[in-house]
């Protein structure tokens, strides 16, 4: 059985800083995703990381994929009050049509 | 404009009421999923479907049935709701497993009382 595990679970951080989300998971991943959802909203597809060592950047995210170690990261650079929202990684074990997501990160950035 | 569709978007019923969330997305995907999320535990699967008359289940399908007889409709059945169906729905659609992104409907939020 996939698991998937994120931490930190909640995280406050000022604007300006930086700081990394971690998503490991248990066994061999077809693909990595991590999604973006604003309270009361649904989710939104920040990336899809296909390979190891496959890294995607958008404005101040970075998702990265490392599969030898089962652990994909995203990095905030200098956070702004916009990027608030709970994000999730969400891994698709090889060969399966399932689905298995973490269970949220939720960050607040204070000014 | 493409989307993902569900209806209703607020339900509240009483125990053993059968009910049906409705979910049709217009870009011609193959696959579809439902989900449910509850507060710290994440987005689990229901069940998927990876084309017409082919569905799955996923990680907690005990209490829910779907069917795929179109390809653009893909409704969640609960024949019998309990509170412990209580929680936010999600469906999503991609164009296949292949398919690098999915597209995620406005939620239906249903409370059993």
């Amino acid at each position: 059985e996939l698991k998937v595990e994120q931490n930190p679970l909640f995280l406050s951080m000022q604007e300006g800083k930086n700081y990394t989300i971690y998503c490991n998971y248990s066994t061999t991943s077809d693909r990595l995703y991590w999604y973006r959802q604003d309270p009361g909203k649904s989710l939104e597809s920040l990336f899809v990381l296909l390979s190891n060592g496959a890294v995607k950047q958008e404005g101040r995210l970075m998702a990265s994929l490392d599969t030898k170690a089962r652990l994909s990261t995203l990095h905030i650079t200098a956070a702004v009050h916009d990027l608030s929202a709970t994000y999730f990684c969400a891994s698709q074990e090889a060969g399966s049509y399932q689905l298995t997501f973490g269970k949220g990160t939720k960050l607040s950035v204070i000014p | 404009e493409a989307q993902v569709t569900q209806n209703p978007r607020y339900l509240i019923t009483v125990t053993g009421k059968k009910l049906t969330v409705t979910c049709s997305q217009n870009m011609n995907h193959e696959y579809m999923s439902w989900y449910r999320q509850d507060p710290g535990l994440g987005l689990r699967q229901i069940y998927y479907s990876m084309n017409v008359e082919v569905t799955d289940k996923g990680d907690v399908p005990e209490g829910y049935k779907v069917s795929r007889k179109e390809k653009r409709n893909f409704p969640l059945i609960l024949e019998s709701p309990s509170p412990n169906q209580t929680s936010l729905y999600f469906c999503a659609s991609s164009w296949g497993r292949k398919s690098y992104e999915q597209y995620f409907g406005p939620g239906t939020r249903l409370t059993v009382t």
